[in-house]
């Protein structure tokens, strides 16, 4: 297994433009959520998924949008990028909507915006 | 609402003697609770968590844990340090309630003086 990946690993964007984040998964994981990890504030939830079809927005989903069409991709699109969007974004999956089950991290995407 | 504190930005021991990082936790029903690290530019690796049963909790790398109801507290120990386990440590808790999504804890840097 591959487990989770993420790419691309760094990206510099201006203020305004627009990416798209990749995250995909090979453990057939049903729940899948991306946060972004800043500096004395540990991680915090952006978006998350508990199955294809089906996403809901976390503390700070402002900014972002996501979609779930597969059960192994979660992308996260930031429509027009701002300086204050510039962190570690990290997606996560977990095999079930069970509280109890392990999360599994990507590697992580650092993204700056100038 | 759940949170987490980890009420030391960072903590110093020397390579042979026991470490604990803190972490203490609030949360509505059950909580269930989880200690990642996070290794210099890399993603969220799992080390252990508390679901229920006893109290001391064994994970990865010689880890353990130990979930107090009383204190509302889930600190992480390890008898003999390593200089490898120099790292940022993060407390994570999730109920069956709300959400369910993973609240971390801001993070403690881990730093073992050979």
């Amino acid at each position: 297994n591959a487990g989770v990946t993420q790419t691309p690993k760094f990206q510099v964007l201006k203020t305004g433009q627009s990416m798209t984040l990749q995250c995909a998964q090979d453990m057939n994981h049903e729940y899948m959520s991306w946060y972004r990890q800043d500096p004395g504030m540990g991680l915090r939830l952006i978006h998350y998924s508990v199955g294809a079809g089906i996403t809901d927005q976390g503390e700070v989903p402002n900014g972002y949008n996501v979609s779930r069409s597969t059960t192994e991709d979660f992308p996260l699109r930031l429509l027009s990028a701002a300086p204050s969007q510039t962190s570690v974004y990290f997606c996560a999956s977990r095999h079930t909507r069970t509280s109890t089950d392990t999360q599994y991290f990507g590697p992580g995407t650092r993204l700056t915006v100038l | 609402a759940q949170s987490v504190a980890q009420p030391e930005d960072q903590v110093n021991v020397a390579e042979g003697n026991p470490l604990t990082v803190k972490c203490t936790y609030s949360v509505s029903g059950n909580p269930y609770l989880f200690w990642y690290v996070q290794y210099p530019n890399r993603g969220l690796q799992f080390l252990l968590k508390y679901i229920t049963g006893d109290n001391l909790v064994k994970g990865s790398y010689g880890f353990e844990a130990e979930f107090n109801k009383s204190q509302t507290s889930f600190h992480l120990k390890k008898p003999s340090a390593l200089v490898s386990d120099s790292a940022l440590y993060f407390c994570a808790v999730r109920t069956d309630t709300g959400r369910r999504a993973l609240t971390f804890g801001s993070g403690t840097r881990l730093q073992v003086q050979p």
